[in-house]
C-alpha cells in the first residue's frame, strides 16, 4: 500500500531563513507521481509541483526547490529566504500509476515570523 | 479566483438534515474529486469522477452520495450525518482524461461542515 510520511508536524522559522520540509513515501509500484501542495489559511490547496518516478532531476522554481531521491524514497521541499506569505500547511502526496488513489501526508504547518 | 468554486463555504446541520455541497469548475477539466480534511488526519480522497462517471469510491459511507451531472458540476449529497463527519470538504478538478491520478489538481476553497 502506498504511504506518505511528513514527520514534521510544525516548523517555525524567522523570515529570510531557509527551511526544508521532509517527505518520505512508500510504494511498491515502479511508476508513481509525487506532488507538493500548499494550503494557505483560506483553505484551498495550491498545486506546487509534480514529479514522476522516472525523473530524479531536482527542480528549482524561484525560492522553491525540490530534492527527489529514490534511494531514500524522499521528496523534500526547500524554501530559500522564507517570507511571511510562505506560512501555510504543506502537503506531500503520492499517486501510483496502477490505481486511482491519491495519498496525502499529514501535512507540515510552516510559520514564518517577521 | 481559483477556477473551482464551492458553495456553501460554511454549513451547519443536524444529524437528521439533508443538504448538498456544490462544486463548479470553469477550467474545462474532465475529472473532479471530493476530499475530506478532518482535524489531525491526512487528507482523504472520497470520490473521483472522470468524464462524469464515477471511477473511485474509497469506502465512503453511503450517507455521502456524489452526483456529477456534467463535467463542470459535482455535488455531494449529505444525509443522516454523524458528528465525526464534521470536516472541511474540498473539491478538486484536473485535466485528466484517463483514469490515472497523475495530473495536477486544482482545488476549491472548501466547505467547512459542522454536524450538531
Amino acid at each position: 500500500a502506498q504511504k506518505v510520511t511528513q514527520a514534521q508536524t510544525e516548523i517555525s522559522v524567522v523570515e529570510k531563513e531557509d527551511v526544508t520540509l521532509d517527505c518520505v513515501y512508500e510504494t511498491r509500484d515502479t511508476t508513481y507521481y509525487l506532488f507538493w501542495y500548499k494550503q494557505p489559511p483560506s483553505g484551498e490547496l495550491v498545486f506546487l509541483i509534480r514529479r514522476n518516478s522516472f525523473d530524479e532531476q531536482n527542480e528549482i522554481s524561484g525560492r522553491y526547490s525540490w530534492n527527489f531521491q529514490k534511494s531514500t524514497s524522499s521528496f523534500n521541499f526547500t524554501i530559500t529566504a522564507s517570507q511571511v506569505v510562505d506560512s501555510a500547511v504543506y502537503f506531500c502526496a503520492l499517486s501510483e500509476a496502477k490505481n486511482n488513489d491519491m495519498r496525502f501526508g499529514a501535512g507540515t504547518r510552516l510559520t514564518v515570523k517577521p | 479566483e481559483t477556477g473551482v468554486t464551492q458553495t456553501p463555504r460554511h454549513l451547519v446541520m443536524g444529524m437528521t438534515n439533508k443538504k448538498s455541497l456544490k462544486c463548479e469548475q470553469h477550467l474545462g477539466h474532465n475529472a473532479m474529486y471530493w476530499y475530506k480534511q478532518s482535524a489531525k488526519k491526512p487528507l482523504e480522497l472520497m470520490f473521483v469522477y472522470s468524464l462524469e462517471e464515477r471511477v473511485e469510491n474509497n469506502s465512503v459511507p453511503s450517507r455521502f452520495s456524489p452526483e456529477c451531472p456534467n463535467s463542470s458540476h459535482l455535488f455531494l449529497h449529505l444525509h443522516t450525518l454523524q458528528p465525526e463527519d464534521s470536516a472541511l470538504y474540498l473539491c478538486a478538478s484536473s485535466q485528466d482524461r484517463d483514469l490515472r491520478l497523475n495530473q495536477p489538481q486544482h482545488f476549491g476553497d472548501g466547505t467547512r461542515l459542522s454536524i450538531l
